[in-house]
């Protein structure tokens, strides 16, 4: 089975800086990745995701995530964040047509 | 359009009581999931469904039952709630199995068993 570790928890960070959430996984011939966005008291909305192709895929709102596939990482960044972006932040990896699994998630705080 | 929608949004329980957890999909998608959320625990899968009349158990199953009796609603059951099911309760949808195009999630339960 997928392991997925998100390194960090919780990331404070100040508007208009920027920010990386880190994802590691468990290395595996093929697999899908993908970023979701939890705002809060909502549910998780897909914020992007990579299945092939090129290694770095992006966000409608700043956000981009690449794949490296030798460190088996998907790490996620923006170069600046607004105080919107708080939210909490998971990382899913599927194999194959397997059910994906999430990683513990990363509460992103955004001070003004 | 409304996507995925769960019922009820919040609700107290006693320990030993039961209760039905809804959810509906306007999409036509093929695939339900339910899963729980625990601070520090991300997302755990509690059962899932690959079509109307089928069901298959999760990561953590146990003190749950589900029913999909109609393509459009999933439903999950506490027969006994326990203090330990104290959580957030989220339905998910998608029209490939696994959610290769992406899960679409409904707002979410919150449940406490006093």
């Amino acid at each position: 089975a997928q392991s997925v570790t998100q390194l960090d928890s919780q990331v404070p960070v100040f508007e208009e800086a920027p920010v990386e959430l880190r994802c590691n996984y468990s290395s595996s011939v093929s697999v899908y990745l993908f970023w979701y966005v939890q705002y809060p008291n909502q549910g998780l909305q897909l914020l992007l995701k990579y299945l092939s192709g090129s290694t770095l895929v992006e966000s409608i709102n700043g956000f981009e995530a690449e794949f490296n596939k030798s460190q088996t990482s998907f790490h996620l960044r923006k170069p600046s964040v607004h105080i919107s972006d708080t939210a909490e932040y998971f990382c899913a990896v599927q194999k194959g047509s397997y059910i994906p699994t999430f990683g513990r998630g990363t509460s992103l705080i955004v001070h003004p | 359009n409304a996507g995925v929608t769960q019922t009820p949004k919040f609700r107290v329980l006693k320990t030993g009581q039961s209760m039905t957890l809804l959810c509906a999909q306007d999409m036509n998608h093929e695939y339900m999931y339910w899963y729980r959320q625990d601070p520090g625990m991300g997302l755990r899968l509690i059962h899932y469904s690959v079509g109307e009349g089928t069901t298959a158990k999760g990561e953590v199953p146990d003190g749950y039952n589900v029913s999909r009796l109609k393509k459009q609603n999933f439903l999950l059951g506490l027969e006994s709630a326990a203090p330990s099911q104290t959580s957030v309760y989220f339905c998910a949808s998608s029209s490939l199995f696994g959610g290769l195009e992406g899960y679409t999630f409904g707002s979410g339960t919150r449940l406490t068993v006093v």
